[in-house]
């Protein structure tokens, strides 16, 4: 099945820095990427995602590359504002495995001002 | 948008005792409703999938026998863990998705918090 690795496991910025979370899976047929913010004893919530016939996402302060090629996908956040801080997961649904997703193990970020 | 109400919100059960968890899309039809478990500072851990109707598909490692899911209709999944016992005791999260999936995406409930003394 398919395998979704995150790194780092936890990340420290400073106010106004930038942040960046990386993800590779391994399933080529994957094809859609979807990026999580949960806070604590809360919900995963929806931040921003990719499919694979797209290389560059963005949102506002958010945004995601993909790159098929080498399988890996990354979250970057910039202008970090302490509300960011939070537990950031990736997934990864694999085609036609009824629509499953497999999640990253998660980083924790800290924006510190 | 697409909501799922997820209830209780946090329960405390004995050990040996059972327990139920439900999803509802509260305004769309979810035809599909996937389980997960959450461990703390740990990932999700997909569980089991279920479709409308049909039986649930299980995760290698989760017994179907202990962990009871039902989706007898389009708006209500439930999770039953049977004879729960401390290392039952998790965070459990339910996500649906519609058959126009692509417009909702994935909505998960707010999840679960089991404690099993």
């Amino acid at each position: 099945g398919e395998n979704v690795e995150q790194h780092p496991s936890t990340l420290s910025v400073q106010e106004g820095d930038s942040a960046v979370i990386k993800c590779t899976y391994s399933d080529s047929a994957s094809n859609y990427f979807p990026w999580y913010k949960q806070e604590l004893g809360k919900r995963p919530q929806l931040i921003i995602d990719i499919r694979s016939n797209v290389g560059e996402k963005k949102d506002q302060r958010i945004a995601v590359t993909l790159n098929k090629t080498a399988k890996h996908f990354s979250l970057h956040i910039t202008e970090t504002q302490p509300e960011d801080s939070a537990v950031y997961f990736c997934a990864a649904r694999v085609t036609g495995t009824a629509s499953k997703l497999t999640f990253g193990t998660g980083t924790r970020l800290q924006v510190t001002l | 948008g697409a909501v799922v109400s997820q209830h209780p919100s946090w329960v405390i059960c004995k050990s040996g005792t059972s327990v139920k968890i439900e999803c509802r899309s509260l305004d769309f039809q979810a035809t599909t409703m996937f389980w997960y478990r959450q461990f703390p500072k740990q990932s999700l851990m997909l569980m089991a999938t279920s479709n409308e109707g049909s039986k649930a598909t299980y995760e290698q490692g989760v017994e179907k026998d202990k962990f009871l899911i039902n989706h007898a209709s389009l708006t209500l999944s439930t999770l039953t863990v049977t004879s729960a016992h401390p290392e039952d005791s998790s965070f459990y999260i339910c996500s649906a998705r519609s058959m126009g999936g692509e417009l909702y995406g994935y909505t998960f409930g707010s999840g679960t918090r089991l404690t099993v003394v």
